[in-house]
């Protein structure tokens, strides 16, 4: 298993421009978490998914950002329109869910620059 | 309100020495403690958990609820130990809560 896969790896775009994350969870794995890290903030949980429903948005820092889960085996995070203090690393991450303390895979990252 | 806290930012410590990761946390509940690492150009990935205490890579915390500390311990640092190191905390869901990390350097 290649674990959870994130693309692109790297985005730099514009002020206003829509900007889309993409994620596929390890296969098997009920639940997705969007994180987002910066230096100021550190690892911050934006959403997470249960076999495809969102369970707990409230670190998703405003209307701008929507994230969704179309199926078992995809996510994505889009921020529209983008704005300069976007700029972070955006994490992926799935588990089984079997129980409450699974471990969280995480995936390699988005490092998104919004210029 | 849960919250984790790691006070050093950068940690720098010699081979063989031992090092110490402090992690406090704030939460009313029953807590599940965890550390994970983020070796150079790797994925942040789990490296232990209170609930399982267990060993790995020769790394223990013990969770102590009287101060509300989950500190990683290593007795003697070894030059692959240099990363990042985050404590994690989960509550009552399956949300984890990271403290801002704290960077190990491990020198020769």
């Amino acid at each position: 298993d290649a674990g959870v896969i994130q693309s692109p790896r790297h985005e730099v775009t514009e002020m206003g421009q829509e900007v889309t994350l993409r994620c596929k969870p390890i296969s098997g794995h009920d639940y997705l978490f969007w994180y987002r890290q910066t230096m100021m903030r550190g690892l911050e949980l934006l959403i997470y998914f249960n076999n495809n429903v969102p369970i707990d948005d409230s670190g998703m820092p405003e209307d701008r950002f929507s994230a969704k889960m179309p199926n078992a085996s995809f996510s994505t995070l889009k921020i529209q329109p983008s704005e300069p203090r976007d700029s972070a690393v955006y994490f992926c991450a799935s588990s089984r869910g079997e129980r409450r303390t699974d471990t969280q895979y995480f995936g390699p990252g988005t490092r998104l620059t919004v210029l | 309100a849960q919250r984790v806290t790691q006070p050093e930012k950068l940690l720098s410590v010699f081979k063989g020495a031992p090092v110490e990761l402090k992690c406090n946390y704030s939460y009313s509940g029953s807590p599940e403690l965890f550390w994970y690492v983020q070796y150079s150009r790797q994925r942040l990935q789990l490296l232990l958990r209170h609930i399982s205490r267990e060993s790995i890579k020769g790394f223990t915390a013990d969770l102590n609820k009287g101060e509300t500390s989950f500190h990683l311990k290593k007795p003697f640092a070894q030059e692959e130990d240099s990363a990042m190191y985050y404590c994690a905390l989960q509550g009552g869901s399956e949300k984890l809560v990271f403290g801002k990390g704290t960077k190990l350097t491990v020198n020769p």
